[in-house]
C-alpha cells in the first residue's frame, strides 16, 4: 500500500476564486489521479495525473477548470479555478498499483471543498 | 461507457441481521474490486476478484464474482455498527487499463 497524505483537508472558499489541493506520496508511483465526490455520490475521474507530461483528462473535465501538475513521482496538485458553488465536492487523490493483471488504487483521505 | 451499477442505493438495517449488495454491468470485467469508505475519509480496498465464479471471504463479509464476469455480490453476516460506511464496487476501464470507474455505490447503515 501506499501513504497518501492531501493539503488542505478542508476549505471553504468565495464563488470566483481558485484553490490548490497538493497530494503526497510516501513512495514514488507511476500512476496518480484526481477524483471528485459529490455529497452523498460514488466517485467520478477527473483526470490520470502523468509525471513530466500534461495530464489526460475525462469527459466533462477540462485543463483550464482542473489544471494539475506532477513534477516528480510523489507529488501532484489539482487547481480548483474559479471555483462556483457547484463545484463543492470531495476531491480525493489516489495512486494505483498494478497486481498480476490488475490495478488496485489507494487513496488519501481527500479535501472537503465548499464554495459560497 | 462501461457503467456499475450497485443495489440496493441505500440500506439501513439492524445489528446481527444479514445483507447482500449487488453490482452490475452489461460489460464483463476482466476483475472487480470491492472498496468501503467511512465519513471523512477516501476510500478502502476490501478485496479483488478475478476468476469468475471466484469467492472470497474477509472474516464476516464474503465476496462473489459472478461466472461469467459481468457481477458481483458482497454478503455481511451479522452486521455491526462498525459496517456503516458507503460500499462501492470498482474496475478498470476498456480504455486504459490503469485506470479504475467506480459504481454507484451503497450507503450501509447499521443501527445497535
Amino acid at each position: 500500500s501506499a501513504v497518501i497524505s492531501q493539503k488542505p483537508s478542508r476549505d471553504i472558499c468565495q464563488r470566483g476564486t481558485s484553490l490548490t489541493i497538493q497530494c503526497q506520496v510516501d513512495s514514488q508511483v507511476t500512476m496518480m489521479f484526481w477524483y471528485r465526490q459529490q455529497p452523498g455520490q460514488s466517485l467520478t475521474l477527473i483526470a490520470t495525473a502523468n509525471q513530466g507530461s500534461e495530464a489526460t483528462y475525462e469527459s466533462g473535465f477540462v485543463i483550464d477548470k482542473f489544471p494539475i501538475s506532477r513534477p516528480n513521482l510523489t507529488f501532484s496538485t489539482l487547481t480548483v479555478s474559479n471555483m462556483s458553488p457547484e463545484d463543492s465536492s470531495i476531491y480525493l487523490c489516489s495512486v494505483g498499483r498494478t497486481v498480476s493483471s490488475y490495478n488496485e488504487q489507494f487513496f488519501g483521505p481527500g479535501t472537503r471543498l465548499t464554495v459560497l | 461507457t462501461q457503467l456499475l451499477e450497485q443495489s440496493p442505493q441505500f440500506l439501513s438495517i439492524q445489528e446481527g441481521e444479514n445483507l447482500t449488495v449487488y453490482c452490475n454491468s452489461s460489460s464483463v470485467f476482466s476483475s472487480l474490486q470491492w472498496y468501503r469508505q467511512e465519513p471523512g475519509e477516501g476510500p478502502v480496498l476490501l478485496v479483488t476478484v478475478v476468476t469468475g465464479g471466484e469467492v472470497k471471504k474477509l472474516k464476516r463479509l464474503t465476496f462473489q464474482f459472478g461466472d461469467a464476469r459481468k457481477d458481483s455480490s458482497l454478503h455481511i453476516t451479522a452486521a455491526q455498527p462498525g459496517d456503516t460506511g458507503l460500499y462501492l464496487c470498482a474496475s478498470r476501464t476498456y480504455s486504459s487499463a490503469s485506470k479504475i470507474i467506480f459504481g454507484s455505490g451503497t450507503r450501509l447503515s447499521i443501527r445497535p
